[in-house]
């Protein structure tokens, strides 16, 4: 999964606990981005990174929120877990405007 | 309107047939074009990337992007039993922000 670690794999919490999603990397890439998976509607953007505190909201960013205080890490943060947010989450990164690797993805479930 | 359409499947071909997969846009202005594959319970992992139109040949993987026509399809030749997987098809106008499309569910039959 080219060098891309997502902590924990799965979590099961309760409607309005705070979760926060790990995505880490060791191939230096400048581009973080968290994606969000359901049938569907296929991969949607949450958030992502171009660089250190240098991020910027995507497709389905309400309810989510990011931060980038070193190159590899990113993290997700759910302030008030909703049902909706249910969801497979992956990570990606790249170093240039095209090839995103992936993830292995964490599964989310909101009780 | 969804910003990419792919036609879900499933989709059942028996080992060694072509395999013709799609997708459609609205947006003109994508000129990024990438097409992924994913296993179950996987992250998706990249198989082609076009930049704007034309064709891009890998091995038995064939990518075609027809702006004009705001369609893209990828070919696969000589179906194996390992290809059986989920494709997505994704574009960007910015090469950062893509919008993928739901994914076609592909079986391949030894």
């Amino acid at each position: 999964d080219a060098g891309i670690t997502q902590s924990p794999r799965h979590k099961v919490t309760e409607t309005g606990t705070p979760v926060t999603l790990r995505c880490h990397q060791t191939e230096n890439h400048r581009y973080m981005y968290w994606y969000r998976q359901d049938p569907g509607h296929g991969l949607r953007l949450i958030h992502y990174s171009y660089g250190v505190k240098d991020t910027d909201k995507g497709e389905v960013s309400d309810g989510y929120s990011v931060s980038r205080s070193k190159t590899e890490d990113f993290l997700l943060t759910l302030e008030s877990a909703t049902s909706s947010q249910t969801s497979v989450y992956f990570c990606a990164i790249s170093d240039s405007y095209n090839e995103q690797f992936f993830g292995p993805g964490t599964r989310l479930t909101v009780l | 309107q969804k910003e990419v359409e792919q036609d879900p499947g499933p989709l059942s071909v028996p080992e060694g047939a072509i395999v013709s997969l799609n997708c459609t846009y609205s947006n003109s202005a994508f000129q990024y074009f990438m097409w992924y594959r994913q296993y179950s319970r996987k992250g998706p992992e990249l198989l082609m990337y076009t930049y704007s139109s034309g064709n891009k040949e890998d091995g038995r993987f064939t990518a075609q992007v027809d702006k004009s026509s705001k369609y893209i399809s990828l070919f696969i030749r000589d179906s194996q039993p390992s290809d059986s997987a989920t494709y997505l098809c994704a574009m960007s106008r910015t090469g950062n922000q893509f919008y993928f499309g739901t994914g076609t569910s592909l079986t391949v039959i030894p």
